[in-house]
């Protein structure tokens, strides 16, 4: 079974840039399997920031960007904030009616 | 205003069933497909299962197909999770969440009900 990996961890300074990514197990990462992006804080439900591999969700703010880099799906944050840290997921259409979530990234900001 | 509000978690023993519900409400329930989505405590975000606007298709993850099984109900707007030979390991937060009309993403999301496995 197909794995979407994502980096456990990442920490990022206030003010910079950071690039979470989104790839699989085996093969690679294309607009065809339309990567979303969530982000979410505890005891809260999900929250799209990106869907269709870079269209923003409507109020997430321009800073949140999302593009296809080599082979995976990726997530770039530019000038990161406080309130960004939070827990960030991708989540990968594999056809025939399927989804999968990647592990998710634990985003610190300091 | 689109919301989604499940009900129906709780504690319940090894081997035994759980049937969730979801109340959708602010749109036409009908037109979209929708799917469960659980979070295991301290865990990720896992898709379980997604069922089309007329329940004419319904898709699982390997790790709940046999066991689980969605339907909805369009008359009363709501969404349904039978779960049975339940493990400890299906202890999680289960959200409803609806799909996107235009493109496959999962739009609005509701707050979850907490189901635990356990005796």
């Amino acid at each position: 079974q197909t794995v979407v990996t994502q980096e456990p961890s990442f920490s990022v300074s206030p003010g910079g840039t950071v690039t979470l990514t989104c790839g699989l197990s085996s093969g690679s990462v294309s607009t065809g399997y339309y990567p979303t992006w969530y982000q979410q804080t505890p005891g809260q439900a999900p929250r799209t920031l990106i869907y269709n591999t870079n269209t923003r969700s409507s109020g997430v703010p321009d800073r949140f960007s999302g593009s296809i880099l080599g082979n995976k799906a990726a997530l770039t944050i530019t000038g990161a904030q406080a309130d960004d840290e939070s827990d960030y997921y991708c989540l990968l259409y594999m056809g025939s009616g399927a989804w999968v979530f990647g592990g998710g990234t634990k985003l610190t900001v300091l | 205003e689109v919301q989604l509000v499940e009900s129906g978690g709780g504690l319940v023993q090894p081997g035994g069933s759980l049937r969730l519900s979801c109340a959708a409400s602010g749109f036409t329930f009908s037109t979209y497909s929708m799917n469960w989505v659980r979070q295991a405590p301290g865990k990720g975000l896992e898709w379980l299962s997604d069922i089309t606007s007329s329940s004419s298709s319904m898709y699982y993850a390997d790790s709940v197909k046999g066991r689980f099984t969605i339907s909805r109900d369009n008359a009363k707007n709501s969404l349904y999770l039978q779960m049975s030979s339940l493990r400890a390991e299906d202890t999680a937060v289960y959200y409803c969440a609806r799909r996107s009309a235009v493109v496959t993403w999962f739009d609005y999301w509701g707050l979850g009900t907490l189901v635990t496995v356990s005796s």
